[in-house]
Parts: C-alpha cells; sequence; structure tokens
C-alpha cells in the first residue's frame, strides 16, 4: 500500500518563526517520486520540489528546505524567516516510479500571522 | 506559469442537472488528472489519461466520467448532480517520458442544492 501521513493539521505561527511540515510515507516501491505542493487561497497547487528515492541530499531553495531521510521514510518541509505570504495549505506527495498518478498527504494548513 | 485552465470557477447547480467541467492545457502534456478536494482538503484522484481515447478510475470511485478525444483537452460529466457531489475539483496534467511535477488548474467549487 502506499500512503502519505502529514500528521500535523494545522500550524500557527508569528511571522519571522522558523516552521518545518513533516511528511511521512509508505511504499513497497524501491523507486519513487515525492513531491511538495502549496494550495493558496486562491485554489491551485504551486509545484515546490520534486525528489527522487535515490537522492537523499537535502535541498535549499531561498527560505525553504526539504530534509529526506529514507531510513525514517520522512520528507520534512522547514521554511525559515517565516512570512505572511507563506500562510497556505501545503501537500506533500507521493508518486510511484512510471505511475504519474499523486497520492496526497492530508494537507497542512499554515498560518503566519504579522 | 502552467498553461492550464478549468471552467468554470464556480458552479451552483439543482439536484438532478448534468454538468460538464472543463479543464484544457496548452503544454502539450500527455498525461490529464482530475482530483476530488473534500472539505477536510483531502485530495482524492477520481480519474486519469495517459493520452487520446485513454481513460482510467482513480483510487476514490465517483459516479462522474470522462473523456479525452484531444490531447489539450479532459472534461469530466456528471449526468445527474446530487448534494454529495458538492466538492472542489481539480484537473492536472503532465508529461508523460519521466515522473516530471504535475500543473494544476485553479480548480471548480461545485454547489449541488
Amino acid at each position: 500500500a502506499q500512503k502519505v501521513t502529514q500528521a500535523q493539521t494545522e500550524i500557527s505561527v508569528v511571522e519571522k518563526e522558523d516552521v518545518t511540515l513533516d511528511c511521512v510515507y509508505e511504499t513497497r516501491d524501491t523507486t519513487y517520486y515525492l513531491f511538495w505542493y502549496k494550495q493558496p487561497p486562491s485554489g491551485e497547487l504551486v509545484f515546490l520540489i520534486r525528489r527522487n528515492s535515490f537522492d537523499e541530499q537535502n535541498e535549499i531553495s531561498g527560505r525553504y528546505s526539504w530534509n529526506f531521510q529514507k531510513s525514517t521514510s520522512s520528507f520534512n518541509f522547514t521554511i525559515t524567516a517565516s512570512q505572511v505570504v507563506d500562510s497556505a495549505v501545503y501537500f506533500c506527495a507521493l508518486t510511484p516510479y512510471g505511475g504519474g498518478k499523486l497520492i496526497f498527504g492530508q494537507g497542512t494548513e499554515l498560518s503566519v500571522k504579522p | 506559469e502552467a498553461d492550464i485552465y478549468q471552467t468554470p470557477r464556480y458552479l451552483v447547480i439543482g439536484t438532478g442537472k448534468k454538468i460538464t467541467l472543463e479543464c484544457s492545457q496548452t503544454m502539450g502534456h500527455d498525461k490529464m488528472y482530475w482530483y476530488q478536494q473534500d472539505p477536510g482538503m483531502e485530495l482524492h484522484l477520481i480519474h486519469y489519461s495517459y493520452g487520446v481515447n485513454s481513460t482510467e478510475k482513480g483510487d476514490l470511485s465517483s459516479e462522474s466520467t470522462v473523456s479525452r478525444i484531444r490531447t489539450e483537452h479532459f472534461p469530466l460529466t456528471l449526468e445527474s448532480a446530487r448534494p454529495s457531489h458538492t466538492s472542489q475539483y481539480l484537473c492536472a496534467s503532465s508529461q508523460r517520458t519521466m515522473n516530471t511535477e504535475a500543473f494544476f488548474g485553479q480548480g471548480t467549487r461545485l454547489t449541488v442544492v
């Protein structure tokens, strides 16, 4: 079975705080891809990052960073110095190799207050 | 910026009506998907297509149907809308050749009264 779990339903922080969104996944596949998407109030899902199962290097993009650990089946997302514009629902997702279909976690609603 | 469009953005319709939600993309993507998003935010795949004349049901059972007559167009139809169909419907597309990211439309928020 393939599953993605985002245990944090809602997170509220004050601007400039760092925040980490947790993502734990389950899959029997040895090759798979993990994604993070952002859903602002306008409704569309915006792609943030893709990581394949063979690349465990952490990645940093501006204030965003991702920590992929196969040993714990986790792909956590950290926002440094959060801003009000970061307020959105964030989804972690999994797709098996060749599958194309995304399996989403339940989403984490992040609220950044000024 | 993704070139995938959904219309209408919002739709309120009476029970029993037939509706079609439109989805078009201009990126030449072979793969297209429909996701249903419930009020609790979870996204569930209801239909997908890997090319023209290819459609499959997703993980969540749905009374809707889809068609893929042209690469760029993937409409979703409900023959007889019911209040239980009230939801947000998101269309997405991706390239065939690799596990590239999917691009999403802005969604259609459907309310059946």
